[in-house]
C-alpha cells in the first residue's frame, strides 16, 4: 500500500458525460502528478501541483482540468467524453521540494474509466 | 525534453533463471532514473530508483540496475526469478534540479511485460 488513494475504482460512462477523479496524496506529500495509462499511448503525464498551486502540464486535453484542494486532496475532471478517453488514471503523490529536484512519486492503485 | 526505450516489449524467462529488462534514455540534462513494476490490475510500484551516488543500485524483491551514463542507459537485473515476478516493469526518468514546466514528471518507457515459467 503506497499511502496514495484513489476514488472510484472503476467508472463507466458514456461519451459526453463529465466524471470527476478524486485522489488522496500521501500524508505529508505536497505534490499532485496526474498521469493517464493506455494501450496506444502508454503511461502519459498529465499534469503536475504542488501545494494548490498548477506547476507543470504535459498532454493534457483542454476538455480535462484538475484542482488541489487546501487539505492536498486532488480531483480530475473530464468532460465532453469520448471513446478514446477510456484508460487508467493514476495519481501519484511525492515529497518534492521545490529546487531540490525530484523524489520518488508513490502511485495510487489507478481509476479504470471505460466511455461507451 | 527526455525519452525512454525500453528495448523489449515481451521476455519470457524460466523461473530462477536471470533476467534483464533493457532502459535506454534520452535527455539534455542530468536525469533521475527510476524502475516501476505493475502487477496486473494494481497500481505502480517502486522496485529502485538512481538519484545520485553508486552507479549500481539495489531495489526491492531482489532487483539491482546499474547507471550507465555514457551508453544512457539503466538496464534492470535479477539473478534468479520467481514465478511472482510476473509483471510488466517500467523505466522511467524525470530532470534533475529541474523546474519550470518540467518539474518533476516522469518520462516512462513502453513497458516489458516479463513473464516467468515455471
Amino acid at each position: 500500500d503506497s499511502g496514495v488513494t484513489q476514488t472510484p475504482k472503476h467508472l463507466i460512462t458514456a461519451t459526453g458525460q463529465r466524471v470527476t477523479l478524486r485522489c488522496s496524496p500521501r500524508s505529508g506529500d505536497l505534490s499532485v502528478y496526474w498521469y493517464q495509462q493506455s494501450l496506444d499511448q502508454g503511461l502519459q503525464f498529465l499534469i503536475h501541483y504542488y501545494n494548490g498551486e498548477e506547476r507543470a502540464k504535459g498532454n493534457i486535453l483542454e476538455r480535462f482540468s484538475a484542482q488541489q484542494f487546501p487539505d492536498l486532496h486532488s480531483e480530475l475532471n473530464l468532460s465532453s467524453l469520448e471513446l478514446g478517453d477510456s484508460a487508467l488514471y493514476f495519481c501519484a503523490s511525492s515529497v518534492v521540494i521545490l529546487g531540490q529536484g525530484a523524489d520518488t512519486q508513490y502511485f495510487g492503485p489507478g481509476t479504470r474509466l471505460t466511455v461507451l | 525534453a527526455q525519452s525512454v526505450t525500453q528495448l523489449d516489449s515481451q521476455v519470457p524467462v524460466f523461473e530462477e533463471a536471470p533476467v534483464e529488462l533493457r532502459c535506454n534514455y534520452s535527455s539534455s540534462v542530468s536525469v533521475y532514473l527510476f524502475w516501476y513494476v505493475q502487477y496486473p490490475n494494481q497500481g505502480l510500484q517502486l522496485l529502485l530508483k538512481y538519484l545520485s551516488g553508486s552507479t549500481l543500485v539495489k531495489g526491492i524483491n531482489g532487483f539491482e540496475a546499474e547507471f550507465n551514463k555514457s551508453q544512457t542507459s539503466f538496464h534492470l537485473r535479477k539473478p534468479s526469478v520467481h514465478i511472482s515476478d510476473t509483471a510488466e516493469y517500467f523505466c522511467a526518468v524525470s530532470a534533475a534540479n529541474a523546474g519550470g514546466t518540467s518539474y518533476g514528471k516522469l518520462t516512462f518507457g513502453q513497458g516489458t511485460i516479463l513473464t516467468v515459467h515455471p
